[in-house]
């Protein structure tokens, strides 16, 4: 069964890098058909695409964030990573790593809570 | 980007009865493939969104036939015909035509 499991630092100091890590367990993330992604949602409102990727090389940002975000994979752990420039208080959010197929996201993960703050 | 507009923002239902989301596009969602990515997804407190239903009217496994999903080109609704007490959450409707794929504001269902 698919398992996506983010990591990463709760708490980020305003100017700085967020950076975020998904497990894969279950499936290789070097399959094809498949778009890994990441979504957030900042607490109390709804869900934002921030982008993602497919391992055929395509690759999908959110215009509003594209400037600040990298995406990056590590095969040999199973592992997809976001990073998320500059970031502020605006960028505090619950922070989803997702397997997609082409128009839909069955695979979620629980989330991780990344908060901006001095 | 395409605009989801849900409505309603809130709907208190009593057990037992039915309950309907609207979901509208600010875009036809028929894809150039022929399929219409319209999907809706449950989030209960706490808990990652799930998906019930992808293109329009598909029940993931596992959800119960309570749940339904309908409709066409900029107009879907999401349908439950008996409410129960575990359907309490916010019910997203996201569309995956263009990119980027965005989502509804939120139904939060909550019991009377």
């Amino acid at each position: 069964q698919l398992q996506l499991q983010e990591s990463g630092p709760g708490l980020v100091k305003p100017s700085e890098t967020l950076s975020l890590t998904c497990t894969v367990s279950g499936d290789s993330i070097s399959g094809s058909g498949y778009y890994w992604g990441w979504v957030r949602q900042p607490p109390g409102k709804g869900l934002e695409w921030i982008g993602g990727f497919s391992y055929d090389g395509s690759t999908y940002y959110n215009p509003s964030l594209k400037s600040r975000v990298t995406f990056s994979v590590d095969t040999s752990k199973n592992q997809f990573s976001l990073k998320v420039t500059s970031v502020t208080a605006t960028d505090t959010a619950v922070y989803y790593c997702a397997r997609a197929v082409t128009g839909t996201v069955p695979y979620w993960g629980q989330g991780t809570l990344v908060t901006v703050s001095s | 980007d395409v605009v989801m507009t849900q409505s309603p923002l809130s709907l208190p239902v009593t057990l037992g009865q039915p309950a309907s989301i609207s979901c509208r596009s600010s875009h036809s969602l028929l894809n150039s493939d022929g399929n219409t990515y319209l999907n809706w997804f449950q989030q209960r407190p706490g808990q990652s969104p799930r998906r019930l239903i992808y293109k329009v009217s598909n029940r993931d496994s596992g959800v119960p036939d309570r749940f339904s999903g309908s409709g066409a080109g900029t107009d879907f609704t999401l349908e439950i015909s008996r409410v129960e007490a575990e359907d309490v959450g916010v019910y997203y409707c996201m569309q995956g035509t263009h990119w980027p794929w965005t989502f509804g504001q939120g139904t939060k269902v909550e019991i009377k």
